[in-house]
């Protein structure tokens, strides 16, 4: 049963920390984004890779906020300093070239206190 | 940029058909989906129609689009309480990859 998996779930942290966020994409899908989720802003896109090079990184806080692929395998998203405003449900998604379905992961939720 | 717009609540008796809207702004989108989500976990993809078609049946999910009017619907039949949750409408653009969401329609059954 192929998945997007995330690590970790759940992470609690203090402001000034930094947080790295991982996923590893289904097997074989060469496009990789990442969201974020929060109840005001709803669902929003902050950056996804094709074949690990990044795309489009412009829904991400550029100053904080760093995206990579170090492997086919793997996508980190990093915070650094974290902010209570960066409390969000974080979603690592991925899918087949530019077209077909797109899956997702079941999220990292982010608190910063 | 791209708008996309749902009602935020739903409320439906068990049995019953649901119909939950969508409208979005951009006539360049390509592929439209209806993802699932429950409370605290991710979402689940339902289903998707590519812009060309005006209907896809899968089960008992039925989705219509009306391109003219720029306006998606999925339809629930026989609604069940394990479809109680929160569906997202997400559009993708032509010339895009990621996907533009609307708020999200939050489906409640009533027994």
């Amino acid at each position: 049963d192929a998945r997007v998996t995330q690590t970790p779930r759940h992470k609690v942290t203090e402001m000034g920390q930094e947080v790295t966020m991982r996923c590893q994409p289904i097997l074989g899908h060469n496009t990789v984004f990442w969201y974020r989720q929060t109840m005001m802003q709803g669902l929003e896109l902050l950056a996804y890779f094709r074949n690990r090079a990044p795309l489009d990184d412009s829904g991400m806080p550029k100053d904080r906020f760093s995206a990579e692929m170090p492997d086919a395998t793997l996508a980190t998203l990093k915070i650094q300093p974290s902010e209570p405003r960066d409390s969000a449900v974080y979603f690592c998604a991925s899918k087949l070239d530019r077209v077909g379905e797109q899956y997702f992961g079941p999220g990292t939720r982010l608190t910063v206190t | 940029g791209e708008d996309v717009e749902q009602s935020l609540f739903l409320s439906v008796r068990e049995g019953d058909s649901s119909v939950i809207n969508c409208t979005y702004t951009d006539s360049s989108s390509t592929y439209l989906y209806w993802y699932k989500q429950e409370p605290g976990a991710g979402l689940q993809l339902l289903t998707y129609i590519f812009s060309n078609m005006d209907m896809k049946q899968d089960q008992r999910l039925t989705v219509l689009l009306n391109k003219k009017d720029k306006h998606l619907s999925l339809r629930i039949a026989d609604t069940q309480t394990g479809d109680s949750a929160i569906y997202f409408c997400a559009v993708q653009l032509g010339g895009a990859d990621g996907l533009t969401f609307g708020k999200g329609t939050h489906l409640i059954i009533q027994p």
